[in-house]
């Protein structure tokens, strides 16, 4: 079984521009989460999607961040316009069930804004 | 604040030296403890979830416990393949998300 993939796994971008990070989960999971872990700090929250539904998006830092999940499937997070404090690794998760149970982590993504 | 805090940050260890990694947490009604171990450059990796306190969990050289406030992560007769950073989470009632801490680098030395 594939586990949990992530695109790309490096991106490098000027301030201002436009970046899309993709996740795809293991297939079956209907549930989706994006974490994002900025140098030094813990790796935090950004949102949840149960299927194509948004179940949770109170983590997402402001407007200029925008994730979708069409199909409910593979999901996208778009950084427009990117700013500095946008670096760090994303991550992506999928699990099973709702709930308290195991999520599975994908590789990341090292997002770096110069 | 800090729902959860993993000490010590760092921790070098020569093999076969046991020792323990501890993980408290303040958040309220917590729903699981979550141990997850991160290689460099790779994403965070399963390894346990206990749902409560006096629960504990084994897989090879790690042992996972939990109280009502902390959990911790006992290597016992670690070996340089043990080297990772274990990461603690913690899944709170009224959120559906995991709150993690910072980590704890291990290294382990032949």
């Amino acid at each position: 079984e594939a586990g949990v993939t992530q695109f790309p796994s490096h991106s490098v971008i000027e301030k201002g521009q436009t970046v899309t990070l993709r996740c795809d989960p293991i297939s079956g999971h209907d549930n989706l989460y994006w974490y994002r872990r900025v140098m030094g700090k813990e790796i935090k929250f950004l949102l949840h999607f149960v299927k194509e539904s948004k179940q949770d998006e109170s983590g997402m830092p402001n407007n200029r961040f925008l994730a979708e999940r069409t199909g409910g499937t593979y999901s996208t997070l778009k950084v427009q316009p990117a700013e500095l404090e946008d670096s760090g690794v994303y991550f992506c998760a999928s699990s099973h069930r709702q709930g308290p149970y195991e999520q599975y982590f994908g590789p990341g993504t090292r997002l770096t804004v110069t | 604040e800090d729902q959860v805090t993993q000490s010590p940050e760092a921790l070098r260890l020569q093999e076969g030296e046991s020792s323990s990694l501890n993980c408290s947490y303040t958040v309220s009604g917590l729903r699981g403890l979550f141990w997850y171990r991160q290689d460099p450059g790779k994403g965070p990796e399963f390894l346990f979830t206990l749902y409560s306190a006096g629960e504990e969990k084994e897989k090879e050289r790690l042992k996972a416990t939990l109280t009502k406030k902390e959990s911790f992560l006992h290597i016992t007769a670690p070996k340089p393949e043990d080297s990772a950073t274990y990461l603690c989470a913690a899944f709170e009632g009224g959120n559906n998300r995991l709150a993690f801490g910072k980590g704890n680098q291990v290294v382990v030395i032949p």
